[in-house]
This record gives C-alpha cells, structure tokens and sequence, in this order.
C-alpha cells in the first residue's frame, strides 16, 4: 500500500492564482482530511469528509474548496491564492474504526 | 468555542529521564483524545489514543492520562531517547469524525 499520496510537493504560486492540491489513498478508508500547518504552529482543519459525497467545514475553510466524488481521491481547491494561504498542507485518512489517522508527506504552498 | 492548548511550547530533557508533556482541552464534549509525534519535515505519526470514558491507557514507554474534571491530557514518555525529539501534538475528537489539533510541545532530548 502506498498509503496516503499527495501532490505536487512543492509549488509557488503567484497571488490570485488557482489551483488543486490532490489527495489519494489506496486503504479503503472513509475519512479524509485537509489540514494545513504554518510554520510553528499546529496543524488547523480545513475540511474533513467522512464518506463519498459527503464533506464538512473545519476551522479554517475560507478560500478553499473540496469534493470528494470517489472514496480514494480528496483534493483541496484554492482559488484566488493569497499570501495568508502560504503554508504545508496535510492530507490525511482513517479507516473511522480506529481513530488513528494516516498523514502524506505534505504539499509546501507559496504564495508571492 | 473548541480549543485545544499545551501549557509548554518546548520541553527539553536529559537522555533516559522520563518526559511528561501537557495539554488543555475546552470541549467537554469531545469523544477521545490523541497525540500526535511530528518528526522535521514529516507528516505527524500516530503515538497512542484514548476514549473519554477511560483515565489512563498505556503503550510501548508511553502513557496517556486523562483528567476529564479540569480537562487535561498528558504524555508521559519513559526512558527518553534521542529519537523521541520530535513535536507532539494532543488531539481531540467527536462524533462526526472532526479531528481538532492543539499548537505543540517540542521535546528536545539532550544525550
């Protein structure tokens, strides 16, 4: 199992720019989340889905938009990218059976 | 509204001693509990969870401790080793599957 993917791993953005942060897992799991972290700090929720079709506001939703159409595939949406939004985003997944949650290796976002 | 805080943002400790890490829960109403390890540049990784309805549960030389009366959360971690330095998150969860995370504790470990 390659776990929970995410890509790209890097990327810059210029202000007002789009763009998809993709999110897959291969381990059937029904949760998945967004998070993004900034620099010393913890990790704040973005949106969360807890089955296909389904997803739900974090704490930190504005500027970002989700789908979840397949139970593998998560991605994050940022539209009109701003400086604020400059962070590493985290995807991650559980099965909701357990409360373990399964981290990517996380996307470093810049926004100039 | 929720929140979750640590008392300490950095915890450092000789090679061997035990560590003990806190955090401060607001939501009462919150399911179980979980702490996170962040290694620099990674993803957080799964250390050891607990229901709310439970005071302690035990690992490998870890232990979590629940005191639901003044909402705190501890981690105590046995004969600390340099590997052990890392940043540790406490987590709180519900019903919906909501996973909230506090700011962090960094545990340095001097040899």
């Amino acid at each position: 199992n390659a776990g929970v993917t995410q890509t790209p791993k890097f990327r810059i953005l210029k202000i007002g720019q789009s763009m998809t942060l993709q999110c897959t897992q291969d381990m059937n799991h029904n949760y998945m989340y967004w998070y993004r972290q900034d620099p010393g700090m913890g990790l704040k929720l973005i949106y969360y889905s807890v089955g296909a079709g389904i997803t739900d506001k974090g704490e930190v939703p504005n500027g970002y938009n989700v789908s979840r159409s397949t139970t593998e595939d998560f991605p994050l949406r940022l539209e009109l990218a701003a400086p604020s939004q400059t962070s590493v985003y985290f995807c991650a997944s559980s099965s909701g059976l357990s409360r373990e949650l399964f981290f990517g290796e996380g996307s470093r976002l810049t926004v100039l | 509204g929720e929140s979750v805080g640590l008392h300490l943002p950095t915890l450092s400790v000789q090679e061997g001693d035990n560590s003990i890490i806190n955090c401060a829960y607001s939501n009462s109403a919150s399911d179980y509990f979980i702490w996170y390890k962040q290694e620099s540049g990674k993803g957080p990784q799964f250390i050891i969870d607990i229901r709310s309805n439970m005071d302690k549960r035990q690992g490998q030389r870890v232990t979590v401790l629940l005191n639901k009366t003044v909402k705190h959360l501890s981690l105590q971690i046995a004969a600390t080793q340099p590997g052990d330095s890392a940043v540790y998150f406490c987590a709180e969860g519900g019903a919906g599957g909501k996973l909230i995370f506090g700011q962090g504790t960094e545990l340095s470990v001097k040899p």
